[in-house]
């Protein structure tokens, strides 16, 4: 049972367009929203990330967008680069718990 | 930041051998993970750990045990390896700071022939 479902499961993007990831969840329990960034040969580093007390976050040209009634959240790396390319994964926590659920990733590439 | 190091970044291994991944921390933070990556299916938690000799199932612990006998060091077992064991295997260290992160390591990518 796939808790966070992401979509779409990869993506092409020109040199300055805007990528747009979403996710949706179904555990209302869930209230921390991170996004990892993981380049090829190395592991996941975090993103960028929001709880649901905002319903937007903006670090630079990634922002996170949160609906909490539709339980969904994005990603939009605005002015996308070609070093934008990654796979990029949603995840999940609730504030009791230790673990974090994963969506099964987008594979962006920004092409020059 | 967290300095997660794993033991190998490639390792071939053969149907039934034992197999061994390792993670070692920097710091002296309580809670480790293994996951596994494999695509389209994002990443999925073996095991977690939250103190030495401590440890709960994730989502996918069958054939896989650990072990935490040292703050710093979380290994990852395959007992007898099997072919759909091939995959990613991805350590993390939780930092539960402000930002609450999980920094990973490298992740090895184990071939099971």
């Amino acid at each position: 049972q796939q808790q966070v479902k992401q979509s779409p499961q990869s993506l092409i993007v020109q040199k300055g367009g805007i990528s747009i990831i979403n996710c949706a969840y179904e555990n209302t329990a869930f209230d921390y929203f991170p996004w990892y960034q993981q380049f090829p040969g190395k592991g996941p580093a975090l993103l960028i990330a929001i709880r649901p007390d905002v319903s937007e976050k903006k670090e630079g040209r990634f922002t996170i967008s949160f609906n909490k009634s539709a339980k969904q959240f994005s990603l939009h790396i605005m002015d996308s680069q070609p070093g934008d390319s990654a796979t990029y994964f949603c995840a999940a926590k609730s504030n009791a718990g230790n673990m974090l659920t994963f969506g099964g990733g987008t594979r962006l590439m920004v092409k020059p | 930041d967290v300095k997660v190091t794993q033991s190998s970044r490639y390792l071939v291994k053969r149907t039934g051998e034992k197999v061994f991944l390792e993670c070692v921390q920097d710091m002296d933070h309580e809670n480790m993970f293994w996951y596994r990556q494999d695509p389209g299916l994002g990443l999925r938690l073996i095991y977690f750990s939250y103190d030495v000799k401590m440890k709960e199932k994730g989502d996918i612990p069958e054939g896989y045990s650990v072990s935490r006998e040292k703050k710093e060091r979380f290994s990852l077992i395959l007992e007898s390896a099997s072919t759909n064991q091939t995959s990613m295997y991805l350590c993390a260290v939780r930092d539960r700071g402000i930002s609450d992160t999980q920094y990973f390591g490298p992740g090895t990518r184990l071939t099971v022939l």
